[in-house]
C-alpha cells in the first residue's frame, strides 16, 4: 500500500514557469514533509522540507503548500529553469517511527529552454 | 566537509552470489538507513541502524542484513541474490533521524 501518493508523473514546463507537484497522504500521525531532488545516477537531494504547524515555507524558488485538513501538500518551484529537469519525490516521517521516510512514486520534470 | 559517501558505484553480480555494500555517514551523523530503489520507483526502506543495533527495519526478507560499525560506517549484505534486487542501493545519513541526506548510491546488477 503506498503511503504516499504523487502527482504527475511527468510534467513538462516552459521555462519561466511554474512547476506544481502534488502530494497526498492518509497516515495522521506523519509530521515531517520533505521533498527530493534527484539527478539521472545520483541519490535524492534534500531540497526543502515542511512540518504540519505551518502552511507554506519558502527556499528560494521553491515553495511547499501543506494542507493539514485535506492531508495533501505540494511543491511549487517559480520560474523553471532547464537546470531543474529532474525527478522530484516527495516524503513522510512519522517520529515514532524513528526516520523512516516513505516516498511518493517521483514526478520526471523537464523544462524546455 | 564530505557527504555521505558509498562504494562501490557499481557492481554485476550472478544469481545466487552474496555482496556487500558500503557506507560512510556525513561528519557529524549517527544514524544510518538503507534504501532500495528500482528503476522508475521511489526509495523503499529497507532498515536503519543506529548505535550499532537495527533499529527498525521495512518489508525486505532476512536475505537482507546490516551492520553499523564504532565509526558509524556501514554494510549492506544480501545473500542468494535473485534477478529482481538488482536496484539502486541508497544510503542516507542523519543525526536526529529527521533530516536524511543521501549518497549517490550503489547501482547493483544480477544476471
Amino acid at each position: 500500500q503506498q503511503q504516499v501518493k504523487q502527482s504527475p508523473q511527468s510534467l513538462i514546463v516552459q521555462k519561466g514557469g511554474i512547476s506544481i507537484i502534488n502530494c497526498a497522504y492518509e497516515n495522521t500521525a506523519f509530521d515531517y514533509f520533505p521533498w527530493y531532488q534527484q539527478f539521472p545516477g545520483k541519490g535524492p537531494a534534500l531540497l526543502i522540507a515542511i512540518r504540519p504547524d505551518v502552511s507554506e515555507k519558502k527556499e528560494g524558488r521553491f515553495t511547499i503548500s501543506f494542507n493539514k485538513s485535506a492531508k495533501q501538500f505540494s511543491l511549487h518551484i517559480m520560474d523553471s529553469q532547464p537546470g531543474d529537469s529532474a525527478t522530484y519525490f516527495c516524503a513522510a516521517n512519522r517520529g515514532s517511527t524513528l526516520g523512516r521516510l516513505y516516498f511518493g512514486r517521483g514526478t520526471q520534470l523537464t523544462v524546455w529552454p | 566537509d564530505a557527504g555521505v559517501t558509498q562504494s562501490p558505484t557499481h557492481l554485476i553480480k550472478t544469481r545466487g552470489q552474496q555482496v556487500t555494500l558500503r557506507c560512510s555517514p556525513k561528519s557529524g551523523h549517527d544514524t544510518v538507513s538503507w534504501y532500495q530503489q528500482a528503476l522508475g520507483q521511489g526509495p523503499q526502506f529497507i532498515f536503519q541502524y543506529y548505535e550499532e543495533e537495527e533499529r527498525q527495519r521495512g518489508n525486505f526478507p532476512d536475505r537482507f542484513s546490516g551492520h553499523q560499525f564504532p565509526n558509524y560506517s556501514s554494510e549492506l549484505n544480501v545473500n542468494a541474490l535473485l534477478l529482481g534486487d538488482s536496484a539502486l542501493y541508497l544510503c542516507a545519513s542523519s543525526r536526529d533521524s529527521v533530516e536524511q541526506y543521501f549518497g549517490p548510491g550503489t547501482r547493483l546488477t544480477v544476471t
